[in-house]
């Protein structure tokens, strides 16, 4: 079983509104991942992190979605205001070492927004 | 732009089959292939990796790499029904630093 905990597994949001959820991850491992897998099974990178500074991140990203992993807290990405292309499985990784290296996923929070 | 692609996009099997899934990419720089299996409502989990060209083989899973044609393969010998999931597989770009991913091959082992 996956030791990387995600919470909530379902969140439902209205059009505007904040959606946040939160990662724990695998203890030891320094780097975090967070992708969305759309519908179509897409896995669309959004951003990483080692320890508590961001690696790499998409351009959307750097628009409504922020996302922080803070030292002894769950790492957490935050919608600021979800539009119903958000919609989607948000899938939270870890790693050892980066992106050679096993990623390590949580089951996922998944985002209706409505 | 980077690109992964699989195929098929999916496939049914009968129990106790060969099973080959394939994976393309498109930057001969690429360093490291995975594959990943994500059960329905489940986490993705890692199957097997490798770096360099040849085969690699873990109980009933097989890896094969050529990168001077772009191609990576996973072969599951003797499906089961409990390998019925969505294949993906996933290959670093660039400097290496970021993995991109394929859609995903849905695979069905009826008993």
């Amino acid at each position: 079983n996956s030791k990387v905990i995600q919470t909530p597994r379902y969140l439902v949001k209205g059009q505007g509104q904040k959606a946040k959820m939160r990662c724990i991850p695998e203890k030891g491992h320094p780097v975090v991942f967070w992708y969305q897998q759309n519908k179509n099974n897409e896995f669309k990178f959004l951003i990483n992190f080692q320890n508590q500074e961001v690696l790499q991140q998409i351009d959307m990203t750097e628009k409504r979605f922020s996302a922080e992993c803070p030292s002894n807290s769950p790492c957490s990405l935050e919608i600021q205001s979800s539009e119903a292309g958000d919609s989607a499985l948000y899938l939270c990784a870890s790693s050892l070492s980066g992106s050679q290296n096993t990623l390590y996923f949580g089951a996922g929070t998944r985002l209706s927004v409505l | 732009q980077q690109k992964v692609q699989q195929s098929p996009e999916s496939l049914i099997v009968p129990e106790g089959a060969m099973t080959s899934l394939n994976c393309t990419f498109s930057d001969s720089a690429s360093q490291y292939f995975a594959w990943y299996r994500q059960h329905s409502g489940k986490a993705p989990k890692a199957l097997m990796s490798i770096f360099s060209n040849g085969e690699k083989e873990e109980g009933r899973f097989t890896i094969h790499l050529n990168k001077a044609s772009l191609h990576f393969s996973l072969h599951i010998r003797d499906s089961q029904p409990s390998d019925s999931a969505l294949y993906l597989c996933a290959v670093t770009v660039g400097d290496n630093s970021k993995l991109i991913w394929g859609l995903g091959t849905s695979l069905v082992v009826n008993p």
